[in-house]
């Protein structure tokens, strides 16, 4: 079964750090990838998706990610966080046999100002 | 205004009850999904629907049931036989579900059985 890791539970930042967040999921083969934010009080909400073509996929509010595929990894990247990025973040993989997603366990951003 | 509605926010139950959550999208979406997510475990899904009156168990329904009569509504019911059944239930939705599409969640059902 598909599994999906973030290694980065939580995370405390200054505002214009650099961020990085890990995804490493399982399956070996055809896979799709998502990342999911929940800022607080609001729904959960897609930030990026990568399905095939250019593995440096670009989302919404400056986030990128790169699909590294020999390394099972689709790590999320923001050059300089605001205090507004506060939120959690999962990362989400389909890796076929319909629409269903497999969630990482999280991880919680808090932006300081 | 397009979206997902779950009611209602905050539920609250004695331990033995049965519990049903409403889920209902305005989406005109084929697919939908429950997901239960606790702190530290991410979401994982309880039931899914692709189409009415078609649905298929995730990877923890035991304790769980759903129906989908009308394309717009996914109940889920939280039954007595569930060990654990207090945690935040989302509900969502897709396009379709037998291709690869963004889903759509809604705002979640705080459940809290004592």
């Amino acid at each position: 079964a598909q599994s999906v890791s973030q290694h980065n539970h939580h995370v405390i930042l200054s505002e214009a750090a650099s961020l990085e967040l890990g995804c490493n999921y399982s399956y070996g083969g055809t896979v799709n990838l998502f990342w999911y934010v929940q800022y607080p009080g609001q729904h959960l909400q897609l930030l990026l998706k990568y399905f095939s073509g250019d593995p440096l996929v670009k989302g919404i509010k400056g986030f990128e990610a790169e699909f590294i595929k020999s390394k099972f990894s689709f790590n999320l990247r923001k050059p300089s966080v605001q205090w507004s990025d506060t939120a959690e973040y999962f990362c989400a993989v389909n890796s076929g046999g319909g629409n269903k997603l497999t969630f990482g366990t999280g991880t919680q951003l808090k932006v300081e100002l | 205004d397009g979206g997902i509605t779950q009611s209602p926010k905050y539920l609250f139950r004695k331990e033995g009850q049965n519990v049903t959550l409403s889920c209902e999208q305005n989406l005109n979406h084929d697919a939908m999904y429950w997901y239960r997510q606790d702190p530290g475990q991410g979401l994982r899904l309880i039931y899914y629907s692709q189409i009415v009156n078609d649905f298929q168990k995730g990877d923890i329904a035991e304790g769980y049931s759903v129906s989908r009569e009308k394309k717009e509504s996914f109940p889920l019911t939280v039954t007595s036989a569930q060990k654990n059944p207090t945690a935040f239930y989302l509900c969502a939705s897709s396009m379709e579900g037998t291709g690869i599409y963004e889903q759509y969640f809604g705002p979640g059902t705080r459940l809290t059985v004592t």
